[in-house]
């Protein structure tokens, strides 16, 4: 069946932007997760989701950092303000539920100029 | 707060050699995953390990977990340059919340 997808694949965008980013789970997974991977490095923890709530947001940052999943499926990470220092892969993970194994999608190259 | 170490860091083999991956974790959990990531694409499900003692085997690597030495291992039988990757463990310290990742293991598997 379908992965996880996640779009943009690539953004490019200017210091001081808004920018969104979707993650589509594999349906029917009810956990999802948003990490941020420099390079060299490996992902880092943002928010964890199960369901429409944010059950841990404690890996968010600062409060530029947003993240919704209203309808319990497709979630939207928004930044506010964009720094240089944001600029990563962004990766979205979905599991059948809490502890279950988080599968990967192909991840959000963000560049902030 | 929890700290996930690996060593090494980057590794260089001989195709047909073997070898040994280490990753060593700071608090209590007993819940370990391994990951492949090739370079610019996702992470890749290898292993999980939910307990003490567990072993694992897909083709030439195995993983295992000593929960009480806070240690899991991933070894490398016979490499092939297919192998070549960077391999990741990550630990679930809550349950689930989420996963605590380690720098990463670089292997290049020569010919």
């Amino acid at each position: 069946g379908a992965g996880v997808s996640q779009t943009p694949s690539n953004k490019v965008t200017e210091k001081g932007k808004y920018v969104e980013l979707r993650c589509d789970p594999i349906s029917g997974h009810t956990a999802l997760y948003w990490y941020r991977q420099s390079l060299g490095q490996g992902p880092e923890f943002l928010i964890y989701f199960q369901g429409t709530g944010a059950a841990d947001d404690s890996g968010l940052p600062n409060d530029r950092f947003f993240a919704v999943r209203p309808e319990g499926s497709v979630s939207t990470l928004k930044i506010q303000r964009t720094e240089r220092g944001d600029s990563a892969v962004y990766l979205c993970a979905s599991s059948l539920g809490r502890g279950e194994t988080q599968y990967f999608g192909p991840g959000t190259r963000l560049l902030v100029l | 707060e929890l700290k996930v170490e690996q060593n090494p860091l980057f590794l260089s083999m001989q195709e047909g050699k073997n070898y040994t991956i280490y990753c060593n974790y700071s608090t209590t959990s007993d819940r370990l995953y391994w990951y492949r990531q090739d370079p610019g694409k996702s992470l890749e499900s290898l292993f999980v390990l939910l307990s003490n003692g567990a072993v694992k085997q897909e083709g030439r690597l195995m993983a295992s977990l000593d929960t009480k030495a806070r240690l899991s291992t991933l070894h490398i039988t016979a490499a092939v340059h297919d192998l070549s990757a960077t391999y990741f463990c990550a630990v679930d310290p809550k349950y689930g919340n989420k996963l605590v990742f380690g720098a990463g293991t670089i292997l290049r598997v020569k010919s």
